[in-house]
């Protein structure tokens, strides 16, 4: 089945330090992948998008994220967390199916 | 000016009742969704519209009808509603189905009570 996966519930880092959020998918071709971000009490904010060609996109607020065929991944990276980065993370692909297909989320806290 | 925009922000309702939420965008976009949020912070996709005509209808019980009286809007009617509706509502759009981002509203919090 067609699914997106965020192992993470919860990752708290310290302001300052690098980010990896992980995402994989489970489809039999390459689906279009998304991050969104939801800060409390807001609505989805496009981080960034992969389609077709080069694997490491880069986003908004200084996110990037590496799409890796052999590991069905789209992580997110940022080097250096801000205070104000902390939200909730979702992932999520278009199977070919017009509608997206979201993770489960991963909720960001962030140590001063 | 906002990209996808719902009203209202907050619906308090009782059981029983039949509200609506409005959406609209000005981003020129064909493609209209609407998803629910529920409590669990899940979101997963109610409705699409592509140029007023329905697409996607996700098992959705009947007692939720969407209406699209143009490209830029997007309503939710929710009639008899029950305390298993309460959730985020997100509004989004797209230019076209496929390769394309949806740009998403700020969300409706409904709470029936």
């Amino acid at each position: 089945a067609q699914s997106v996966t965020q192992p993470d519930i919860h990752i708290t880092v310290s302001e300052g330090a690098s980010l990896e959020l992980r995402c994989n998918y489970s489809y039999g071709a390459t689906p279009y992948l998304f991050w969104y971000v939801q800060s409390p009490g807001q609505g989805l904010q496009l981080l960034l998008k992969y389609f077709s060609g080069d694997t490491l996109v880069q986003g908004i607020k200084g996110f990037e994220a590496e799409f890796k065929r052999s590991q069905s991944s789209f992580n997110l990276r940022k080097p250096s967390v801000h205070w104000s980065d902390a939200a909730e993370y979702f992932c999520a692909a278009d199977f070919g199916n017009e509608k997206l297909t979201f993770g489960t989320g991963t909720r960001l806290t962030i140590i001063p | 000016d906002t990209a996808v925009s719902q009203t209202p922000k907050y619906l308090v309702t009782q059981m029983g009742n039949d509200k609506s939420i409005k959406c609209e965008q000005n981003l020129g976009h064909d493609t209209m969704y609407w998803y629910k949020q529920d409590s669990k912070k899940f979101l997963k996709i109610m409705f699409s519209y592509n140029n007023k005509e329905l697409i996607i209808n996700e098992t959705v019980p009947n007692r939720f009808s969407p209406k699209s009286p143009d490209k830029a809007h997007l309503n939710l009617h929710i009639n008899s509603l029950e305390l298993g509706d309460s959730a985020v509502y997100f509004c989004a759009s797209s230019q076209a189905t496929g390769a394309t981002a949806a740009f998403f509203g700020q969300g409706t919090r409904l709470t029936v009570v």
